[in-house]
């Protein structure tokens, strides 16, 4: 199986800073890595696919980068709706693998 | 809009079973991969079950093989998950997923029903 490994957990930051969650597969996986977001009784909502594509309605300060097995989520404007739980997946081969999770603070 | 909406989840004593629905709207459900994703309380995420449009193939994380069983009814734009032989282990709350392709994102997700399992 491939292991994805996200840091930092959590994260404290404030209003206006850029912050970056990494994701690390234990393999190459090409771009095929998936970011979401989720707050508290909610399900999970996708924010970036393909490691650096935005999903449509998701604001612009989101952003995606990398390939292989090293890659980042930015937000390069942080905003009080903000805080959640970032995850990232990997969608290269089943089963599908999360990372365990970044609980953003603000 | 699209929307998945679970139901069928409960309180179950181990060992026995559940059979969870998922109801989708607002998209062409036959066009998409379905799956369920569980999220044991205060934890992570965890890929369950995918079933193919067609109910070709169906997939299972090996925590679940030969105790859970994914069909869909797309005349009723509807996916199942039967979960058998429950363990407390299963406790969590179980999300319905769509799936474009087989590479793709889980692009919709439900707002989850909750299952626990415990005596």
């Amino acid at each position: 199986d491939i292991q994805v490994t996200q840091s930092p957990s959590p994260l404290s930051a404030s209003i206006g800073d850029r912050v970056t969650i990494t994701c690390r597969a234990s393999q190459s996986i090409s771009t095929y890595l998936n970011w979401y977001q989720q707050k508290p009784g909610e399900g999970p909502k996708l924010l970036i696919y393909g490691a650096s594509s935005l999903q449509g309605g998701v604001p612009s300060r989101f952003s995606g980068s990398g390939s292989g097995t090293d890659f980042t989520l930015t937000i390069s404007s942080l905003q009080p709706d903000d805080s959640a739980t970032y995850y990232c997946q990997q969608s290269y081969g089943k089963p599908y693998t999360f990372g365990q999770g970044t609980m953003l603070e603000i | 809009e699209v929307q998945l909406v679970e139901s069928g989840g409960g309180l179950v004593k181990p060992g026995g079973s559940l059979r969870l629905s998922c109801v989708a709207s607002g998209f062409t459900f036959s066009d998409y991969s379905m799956n369920w994703v569980r999220q044991a309380p205060g934890k992570g995420l965890e890929w369950v079950s995918s079933i193919t449009s067609s109910s070709t193939y169906t997939y299972y994380a090996d925590s679940v093989k030969g105790r859970f069983t994914v069909s869909r009814d797309n005349a009723k734009n509807s996916l199942y998950l039967q979960m058998n032989s429950l363990r407390v282990e299963d406790t969590a709350i179980y999300y319905c997923a769509s799936l474009l392709t087989a590479a793709g994102p889980f692009e919709y997700w439900g707002q989850g029903t909750l299952v626990t399992v415990s005596s």
